[in-house]
């Protein structure tokens, strides 16, 4: 199985701050990469599919970047309602396999 | 409104048997590749399996293969589950959601863009 790594697994920010979370494939996936934002209690929500094509509704702040093994999630000007934690999926084979996460917590 | 509704979690002993359902209303069911993802406390989401419109193709999470079933009744717009031979590490909450293909320059990727709200399912 694709072994899907993100960093970091945590990080502090504030309202207004940009914020990068990297996520690293153990080999190349070309760019069937998406990212997902989940808040507690809740299941995850879709945000950017195809590495880089932001969801219906999604804000412009999110941008997504990569391909091959390295990819990249971007919130442009952080707004209280990103604070949550956000993973990677790959959809280039079965099984689907999602990084551990990344946590956006309140600085 | 488009809706998926999980039911059927609850507590099981190790080796005991569970079966998860999933109605959907809002969309058109049966065109649609349906897939069940599970998370366990405090842990990432962990995909576990997912079905073709039609039925006619499945796949599995190695380590639930062989005791997990994915099944649909279309007439019904409702997806299953089928857990035996149940561990403690099969504790988690389990989702279904929407497989969908999405379209970018002429490439399709697999998308999970619509889930229900989680059925928790505790082995102990």
């Amino acid at each position: 199985a694709i072994q899907m790594t993100q960093s970091p697994s945590s990080l502090s920010a504030s309202v207004g701050d940009r914020v990068t979370i990297t996520c690293r494939a153990s080999q190349a996936i070309r760019s069937d990469l998406g990212w997902y934002q989940q808040k507690p209690g809740k299941a995850p929500n879709l945000l950017i599919y195809g590495t880089s094509t932001l969801q219906s509704g999604v804000p412009s702040r999110f941008s997504g970047s990569g391909s091959g093994t390295e990819f990249t999630l971007t919130i442009s000007s952080l707004q209280p309602e990103d604070f949550a934690t956000y993973y990677c999926l790959q959809d280039y084979n079965y099984p689907r396999t999602f990084g551990q996460g990344t946590t956006v917590e309140v600085k | 409104e488009v809706q998926l509704v999980e039911s059927g979690g609850g507590l099981a002993l190790p080796g005991g048997s569970l079966r998860l359902s999933c109605v959907v209303s809002g969309f058109s069911f049966s065109n649609y590749w349906m897939a069940w993802v599970r998370q366990a406390p405090g842990q990432g989401p962990e995909w576990v399996a997912n079905i073709k419109g039609d039925g006619s193709k499945e796949s599995y999470l190695d380590s639930v293969k062989g005791r997990f079933t994915i099944s649909r009744d279309n007439a019904k717009n409702s997806l299953y589950l089928e857990l035996n031979s149940l561990r403690a590490e099969d504790t988690a909450v389990y989702y279904c959601a929407r497989d969908a293909n999405y379209q970018d320059n002429r490439i399709y990727y697999d998308v999970y863009d619509i889930w229900g709200p989680g059925t928790k399912v505790t082995v102990s």
